[in-house]
């Protein structure tokens, strides 16, 4: 079946850890997406990427990194800059062409140890 | 002003009531637009696209106002699986591939 997997399905952090979330798809889609979600709070964009090898900033990109090295992949890296990161960490694809739904994989909760 | 607004609820009705959820959005260049349902502690989960003109899948019709910035969702003949937060995603200007995600609405339907 095609789709979106993350793993680890949880996560916890020491302090000044760097934690790395996986993001896997089978869809072939060419954009991908990172997306954190606090309690009572909607999806905020941290990264996507259109194509390989390129990404932008979302609206909360510091104390994340990533990379796209391969279509299929999408790491994200919560470096010890990001003082909060006890979150729902979403992934997602499109397409890549416009109008079109994301698709999610099943999420990651990651929480301070 | 917010990009999308949504009333948080709690909706609380019975089995088999019609419920309508309301969402408004600012960004006047968004071009496409879906509802989403969440359920605890999961995945937001595509539940229909929104066309201009409106559109049934069952139980579920939505309807587009661009004039208004305002797009609705009803939902009939409520089930017990309809419990959950329903989030309305207008895209992000007009390049259709960037969203924004409205905090949802909570639906709980009672037996």
């Amino acid at each position: 079946d095609g789709g979106i997997t993350q793993s680890p399905k949880y996560l916890f952090r020491k302090e000044g850890q760097n934690v790395t979330l996986s993001c896997e798809q089978n869809l072939n889609h060419d954009a991908m997406y990172w997306y954190r979600q606090d309690p009572g709070q909607g999806l905020r964009l941290i990264y996507y990427s259109q194509i390989v090898n390129d990404f932008q900033k979302g609206d909360i990109a510091e104390g994340y990194s990533v990379s796209r090295e391969k279509k299929e992949s999408f790491p994200l890296t919560v470096t010890s800059a990001q003082k909060n990161p006890t979150a729902f960490y979403l992934c997602a694809s499109t397409p890549g062409f416009s109008n079109q739904p994301q698709h999610f994989g099943d999420g990651t909760r990651l929480s301070i140890l | 002003r917010k990009e999308v607004e949504q009333d948080p609820g709690p909706f609380n009705v019975p089995e088999g009531a019609t419920v309508a959820f309301n969402c408004t959005y600012s960004n006047s260049a968004s071009q496409s637009f879906f509802w989403y349902r969440q359920d605890c502690r999961k995945e937001p989960k595509l539940l229909m696209s929104v066309y201009s003109s409106g559109n049934e899948d069952g139980r579920f019709t939505a309807q587009l106002n661009r004039a208004s910035q305002y797009i609705s969702l009803l939902i009939r003949d409520s089930k017990l699986s309809d419990s959950a937060t329903y989030l309305c995603v207008p895209s992000r200007g007009n390049t259709g591939n960037q969203f924004y995600f409205g905090t949802g609405t909570s639906l709980t339907v009672i037996p």
